[in-house]
């Protein structure tokens, strides 16, 4: 069974930049979940879709990040204008079924450095 | 906001068994525990899973007091391979949404 895939691995843009993102999560998972994890954190839900409808976006700074799951499959997220701040490693995670309590499986992450 | 506590490091030898703990306040009643473990440039792979008192699979046990203020997972006889940072993953709910918090990772050091 494939993973979920990310990509691209690494971005290096200059700040006022924009960036994206894009997630492939695992066949047949309807939850798809976006994190911000910087250096030395733990990992920061910025939104969580089922299918393609948002269930939490309330820590994704809706200023300057967008995301989007199309036909409820894969999923992009945009940065715009990005920040020192946005500095970070992006996560993107799928699960089977909606609930906190299913087990998520991780991508490898993009690496995004805001210079 | 929901809130979890966990040790920075811990450092164990070969062969011990290591118990990493996470504080979480106020969770919810039906909210499961889970722990993740996380190694360099990867993303975090799923441990164990929990709601009360005890859980054991092959490769970990999570032992939940009757408060459930707090969680402990416990790696018996680690080995090198074990060197990883450990997230403790706890959902708080109420008013019909939820919310996952990650607490900010334990680093695991084994020493041979």
């Amino acid at each position: 069974e494939a993973g979920v895939a990310q990509s691209p691995r690494y971005k290096i843009i200059e700040k006022r930049q924009s960036v994206a993102f894009w997630c492939n999560p695992i066949s047949g998972h309807a939850t798809l979940y976006w994190y911000q994890q910087i250096l030395g954190q733990g990992p920061k839900l910025l939104i969580q879709f089922q299918n393609n409808g948002v269930v939490d976006d309330s820590q994704l700074p809706k200023d300057r990040f967008s995301a989007e799951r199309l036909k409820g499959v894969d999923s992009t997220l945009k940065i715009q204008p990005a920040k020192l701040e946005d500095s970070a490693v992006y996560l993107c995670a799928s699960s089977p079924i909606a609930g906190g309590a299913d087990t998520q499986y991780f991508g490898p992450g993009t690496r995004l450095t805001v210079l | 906001l929901a809130k979890t506590t966990q040790p920075i490091s811990m450092d164990s030898y070969e062969g011990q068994e290591v118990n990493i703990t996470c504080s979480h306040n106020n969770i919810a009643t039906n909210d499961y525990i889970t722990w993740y473990q996380q190694f360099p440039s990867q993303g975090p792979r799923f441990i164990i899973q929990g709601y009360k008192t005890k859980v054991t699979n092959e490769v970990a046990s999570l032992f939940i007091p009757a408060d459930r203020k707090s969680s402990t997972l416990s790696l018996p006889r680690v080995s090198l391979s074990d060197t990883a940072v450990y997230y403790c993953l706890v959902v708080y709910s109420g008013a019909g949404s939820y919310q996952l918090t990650f607490g900010k990772g334990t680093k695991l050091s084994v020493i041979p």
